[in-house]
């Protein structure tokens, strides 16, 4: 089965200051990866997505993440963080077509 | 217009009673998913109907049972609930099956006291 890790529960940092979230897959082939953000007592909103093609994909609100095959990572990047950023954020893969497998998501905190 | 809305928002409710959480989707997609976010935030698949029929049925209590009148709508119904079903659930859509990005619902929070 597929799954979807992300070693850091939560992070904090000042705005304004870089970001990077680690997102780690396991998968035969290339998967179809997915970063989608959760503001608090709201939905899932996609941030972007990987299918195939250039491993640098970008997305809304200045995100974008890279694709490594050989390190089974996808991981999201904003150069600077807003206060406004401050929320749960999951990675996904999708699961033979079938449905999303989430990572436990991580929360990001940030400093005035 | 809000593409993928469910209701109610937040229900709260005694054990061991029946309930209801309705969903639409208007973006014309054929294919409907019921998610489960637990206290821990940890998301995780419960059904997905494809054109009203059902291709995902994950480990779920047989208390909880899918109905989807339309292609556009999918519905969760369940019976004699616990206090573990107390959580988030999602309502998402995709245009069909296969690699497709998903539009999730605001969900809806469902407290069992």
């Amino acid at each position: 089965a597929q799954s979807v890790t992300q070693p850091d529960i939560h992070i904090t940092v000042s705005e304004g200051a870089s970001l990077e979230l680690r997102c780690n897959y396991s998968y035969g082939a290339t998967p179809y990866l997915f970063w989608y953000v959760q503001s608090p007592g709201q939905g899932l909103q996609l941030l972007l997505k990987y299918f195939s093609g250039d491993t640098l994909v970008q997305g809304i609100k200045g995100f974008e993440a890279e694709f490594k095959r050989s390190q089974s990572s996808f991981n999201l990047r904003k150069p600077s963080v807003h206060w406004s950023d401050a929320a749960e954020y999951f990675c996904a893969t999708d699961n033979y077509g079938q449905n999303f497998v989430f990572g436990p998501g991580t929360r990001l905190s940030v400093l005035p | 217009d809000t593409a993928v809305s469910q209701t109610p928002k937040y229900l709260v409710t005694q054990m061991g009673n029946d309930k209801s959480i309705k969903c639409e989707q208007n973006l014309g997609h054929d294919t409907m998913y019921w998610y489960k976010q637990d206290s821990k935030k940890f998301l995780k698949i419960m059904f997905s109907y494809n054109n009203k029929e059902l291709i995902i049925n994950e480990t779920v209590p047989n208390r909880f049972s899918p109905k989807s009148p339309d292609k556009a709508h999918l519905n969760l119904h369940i019976n004699s609930l616990e206090l573990g079903d107390s959580a988030v659930y999602f309502c998402a859509s995709s245009q069909d099956l296969g690699y497709n990005e998903q539009f999730f619902g605001p969900g809806t929070r469902l407290t069992v006291l």
